[in-house]
């Protein structure tokens, strides 16, 4: 596996279930972001993790929860979402500090998450 | 506050010719900008950035982009265009004063559209 990967690539849930999203990435980098994608919208910065601390939450409803148990693996947690949550889940990493910083954030595929 | 904007929801160029993408930003520092293209049920890509040195930079699949700081500007530009060009191109920023993890600021995006 290169670059960023997550998992499911699609996800339908329904408002009471409870879900959660993965990513994973092979860059060794130390920076890691959840993004929400919707129609019409600019792309929404949720959450930042710098060395798996959280550093910024964007103001983002509590039925989201991320979790980044260390600097290559992050996840989000879902539970009772509303249909407006139904949107294009991206994660992405960057490599910030160091010999290697280089600033650009590499995205993975997304995961396309409808809530029914 | 940084923003970024993209004036344009769409492009329509024909094949062969040049083409421009717009994006004009706002940063209280320096600034960081970067440019992504998304193809359909994909992530973002990165295609290159600007974060210091000439103002002509250059990057995948034969974009540039020139950075002109007295009209705040990052305009996307290639010589000749090609069908597979088509796709959502994003323009993004981030302030060159910010912390360890990034916090990139994306515009709405424009869609390019590239015929025979």
């Amino acid at each position: 596996e290169t670059g960023v990967t997550q998992t499911p690539r699609h996800l339908v849930m329904g408002m009471t279930n409870k879900k959660s999203l993965k990513c994973e990435q092979h860059l060794g980098h130390n920076a890691m972001y959840w993004y929400k994608q919707s129609a019409k919208k600019p792309l929404e910065l949720m959450f930042v993790y710098n060395f798996k601390e959280q550093t910024e939450n964007n103001s983002v409803p509590s039925r989201f929860s991320p979790e980044c148990p260390n600097s290559s693996h992050l996840f989000l947690h879902l539970h009772t979402l509303q249909p407006e949550d139904s949107a294009l889940y991206l994660c992405a990493s960057s490599q910030e500090v160091g010999e290697g910083r280089a600033y650009e954030q590499y995205f993975g595929p997304g995961t396309r998450l409808t809530v029914t | 506050a940084q923003s970024v904007a993209q004036p344009e929801d769409q492009v329509n160029v024909a094949e062969g010719n040049p083409l421009t993408v717009k994006c004009t930003y706002s940063v209280s520092g320096n600034p960081y900008l970067f440019w992504y293209v998304q193809y359909p049920n994909r992530g973002l890509q990165f295609l290159l950035k600007y974060i210091t040195g000439d103002n002509l930079v250059k990057g995948s699949y034969g974009f540039e982009a020139e950075f002109n700081k007295s009209q705040t500007s990052f305009h996307l530009k290639k010589p000749s265009a090609l069908v597979s060009d088509s796709a959502l191109y994003f323009c993004a920023v981030r302030d060159a004063n910010t912390g360890t993890a990034s916090k990139l600021t994306f515009g709405t995006g424009t869609r390019l559209q590239v015929t025979l």
